[in-house]
């Protein structure tokens, strides 16, 4: 079945450090991608999305490249902020009706 | 509404006791989910209602689990017979359907159930 593998965390950076947060899948067919970011206190909201090979999902700052031959879907951006800090989630849309999340990644920025 | 309400925000509750938690998609979103969030872990998918089809329960943990959408709207959760490892943020969400793989989901801010 469907399945995403997340970065263990929490990651701590300091501001304007650069973020990787590595997310890799395993799904028949062609599945498309997302990340979803939980900020403290509030819902899920997807932060950005790519459906097909090579495409690049990019927001706020972040960007995901969707890798099929490395079947890996990770988030980046250059210069975190503190406003950054939240749990990230990587998630895909393959055979099953209802999207797979990864188990999420808890991110802090420190000033 | 604009978003998507979940009610209650919090709820304490004595083992053995039954619960239900009501989620308001988005108008026009046909397509409804309800997730479970537990502490250090991802989202563990529990029920899905797209339209007037049939409920995807695959994901219900067990049968003290039950959900129902009335009217192709809202939606309620009902655990009965709480027990401690219940406890949870038990999180809606909704979409405009089949298309989710271009879509998306919009989450509602969950419901934090505690079984005490």
């Amino acid at each position: 079945g469907d399945s995403v593998t997340q970065m263990e965390g929490p990651v701590t950076l300091s501001e304007e450090a650069f973020l990787t947060i590595n997310c890799t899948y395993t799904a028949t067919g062609y599945p498309s991608l997302f990340w979803y970011v939980q900020y403290p206190g509030e819902g899920l909201q997807l932060l950005l999305k790519a459906t097909k090979a090579d495409d690049k999902g990019s927001n706020k700052g972040f960007e995901a490249t969707y890798r099929k031959e490395t079947t890996s879907f990770h988030l980046e951006k250059g210069s975190v902020q503190v406003s950054d800090s939240a749990v990230y989630f990587c998630a895909l849309k393959g055979s099953a009706r209802q999207l797979t999340f990864g188990s999420g990644t808890q991110l802090t920025v420190l000033p | 509404g604009a978003g998507v309400s979940q009610s209650p925000s919090n709820k304490v509750t004595e083992k053995g006791k039954d619960v239900e938690l009501r989620c308001d998609p988005i108008s026009g979103h046909t397509a409804l989910y309800w997730y479970r969030q537990s502490l250090g872990q991802g989202l563990e998918f529990l029920i899905y209602f797209q339209g007037n089809s049939a409920p995807d329960k695959s994901g219900l943990p067990s049968d003290r689990f039950s959900a129902e959408r009335t009217g192709g709207s809202v939606s309620t959760l009902t655990i009965q017979r709480t027990q401690q490892e219940d406890s949870a943020v038990y999180l809606c969400a909704s979409s405009l359907g089949r298309g989710t793989g271009n879509h998306g989901y919009t989450f509602g801010s969950g419901t934090r159930l505690t079984v005490v």
